[in-house]
């Protein structure tokens, strides 16, 4: 089984700030990850797959980087609407697993 | 547009079996490559991958639950079932299905609204 940390666990931020959550693997799954944002009530969303490359729909503001065992999930000038949980999955791996979750709250 | 939908009951009492199913439109899981995934969450916790079904009936299973899941498909009704035996009340949880689009590629960008499902007597 593949364990994934996400760091920090909860960040306090500021409408158009640049946020960086970070996904750290127990072993390297190349580039086979993909983040997720959640809102509470509601379905997670796609925002990145294969590490680095944006789901269709999803703002520029976002971007994913990184391969192996250290992945970065980056908002450039955070919105209103970005306050919510992200969470990291991989599919390097069975069993996919997704990390415990980033929540990006209002500062 | 694809779309997946959950159903099943709301509330199970412990040791009995749930059986969750999904039925999804706008793809066919006769489709090379297509797959359909289960996921939970507890409520205010994180996302925990369950089980995934493949065009060709591989299975898939999360170790820790394995003994406990079943995951079918039934083709020609568009439905994934997922059967979970023996419910203890730290199975409560929304439950959602999604679809995935290959075995390389199994991230998923279509998900169901989810359901949940409550373990009490």
């Amino acid at each position: 089984v593949i364990w994934m940390t996400q760091s920090p666990s909860l960040l306090s931020a500021s409408t158009g700030d640049r946020v960086t959550i970070s996904c750290r693997m127990s072993q390297g799954i190349s580039s086979y990850l993909a983040w997720y944002q959640q809102k509470p009530g509601k379905a997670p969303e796609l925002l990145i797959y294969a590490a680095s490359t944006l789901q269709s729909g999803v703002p520029s503001r976002f971007s994913g980087s990184g391969s192996g065992t250290d992945f970065t999930l980056t908002i450039s000038c955070l919105q209103s609407e970005d306050f919510a949980t992200y969470y990291c999955q991989q599919y390097y791996s069975f069993p996919f697993t997704f990390g415990p979750g980033t929540k990006v709250d209002i500062k | 547009q694809i779309t997946l939908k959950e159903s099943g009951p709301t509330l199970v009492k412990p040791t009995q079996t749930l059986t969750l199913t999904c039925t999804f439109s706008g793809f066919s899981l006769s489709t090379s490559g297509v797959g359909v995934g289960w996921i939970r969450q507890p409520p205010g916790k994180a996302l925990e991958w369950l089980a995934l079904i493949y065009w060709d009936d591989d299975k898939r299973y999360s170790p820790s639950l394995k003994s406990r899941l079943t995951i079918t498909k039934d083709t020609s009704k568009n439905q994934v079932v997922l059967t979970m035996t023996n419910m203890d009340p730290v199975d409560t949880a929304t439950y959602y299905c999604a679809h995935s689009s290959g075995y390389s590629s199994s991230w998923y960008p279509y998900w169901g609204q989810g359901t949940l499902v409550t373990v009490s007597s």
